[in-house]
């Protein structure tokens, strides 16, 4: 199946920093979603967004819902070292779900 | 608040054993898939069920089969197990297509040797 093109692939950032990361997709979707998954853990789903345009808090997270349907952005304010992780997205469309490789997320104290 | 619970996080199995993994979620979901997660791949497809008894292929089901013969839960059984099938294993649930969330279960760690 499609895999999305998550980027960046890893970051290092300090403690307090913001982040970016995106996910862009040649196909239209009716669904964004954001994971993060801890080592060894399953993903923990954080934002779901289903309209075009559609902006998401969740917390520190904001995430969005790109306006030609086939990208979408997460962002973390003021980062904390209990966001290290991987984050990934995911996009529906029809049945299909597809997902990102992931984005590997080091916060340094 | 869902939960999807993976009866094992960690399995060692010799090549050529027969496995199973189960999958249990209590939101009465209809939707249940299993993935494989690799490093460098993503999560890949294995098979998905929408309903008792139902399933469906996804991306990579060969050397897999799956058994639903209850709402809330979904096996994956690995007939004849080998080395290229060490990989961490997700279970997944979402209460209708048309909800577009997925949960996921904590995963079970496959060591094949």
């Amino acid at each position: 199946g499609q895999q999305l093109n998550q980027s960046p692939q890893s970051m290092f950032i300090q403690e307090g920093e913001d982040v970016s990361m995106n996910c862009t997709s040649s196909s239209i979707f009716n669904t964004w979603l954001w994971y993060k998954q801890d080592p060894g853990e399953g993903p923990v789903l954080l934002i779901a967004l289903y309209k075009a345009g559609e902006l998401t808090s969740n917390g520190r997270l904001t995430a969005q819902f790109g306006i030609t349907r086939k990208d979408s952005f997460l962002n973390i304010s003021a980062s904390i070292p209990s966001d290290v992780g991987i984050y990934f997205c995911a996009g529906q469309a029809g049945n299909q779900f597809y997902f990102g490789t992931g984005t590997s997320l080091t916060v340094i104290p | 608040d869902v939960k999807v619970t993976q009866s094992s996080r960690y399995l060692v199995k010799r090549t050529g054993e027969k496995v199973f993994l189960e999958c249990v979620q209590d939101m009465d979901h209809e939707n249940m898939f299993w993935y494989r997660q690799d490093p460098g791949l993503g999560l890949r497809l294995i098979y998905f069920s929408y309903d008792v008894k139902m399933k469906e292929k996804g991306d990579i089901p060969e050397g897999y089969s799956v058994s639903r013969e209850k709402k809330e839960r979904f096996s994956l059984i690995l007939e004849s197990a080998s080395t290229n099938q060490t990989s961490m294993y997700l279970c997944a649930s979402s209460f209708r297509l048309v909800t577009r969330e997925q949960y996921f279960g904590p995963g079970t760690r496959l060591t094949v040797t």
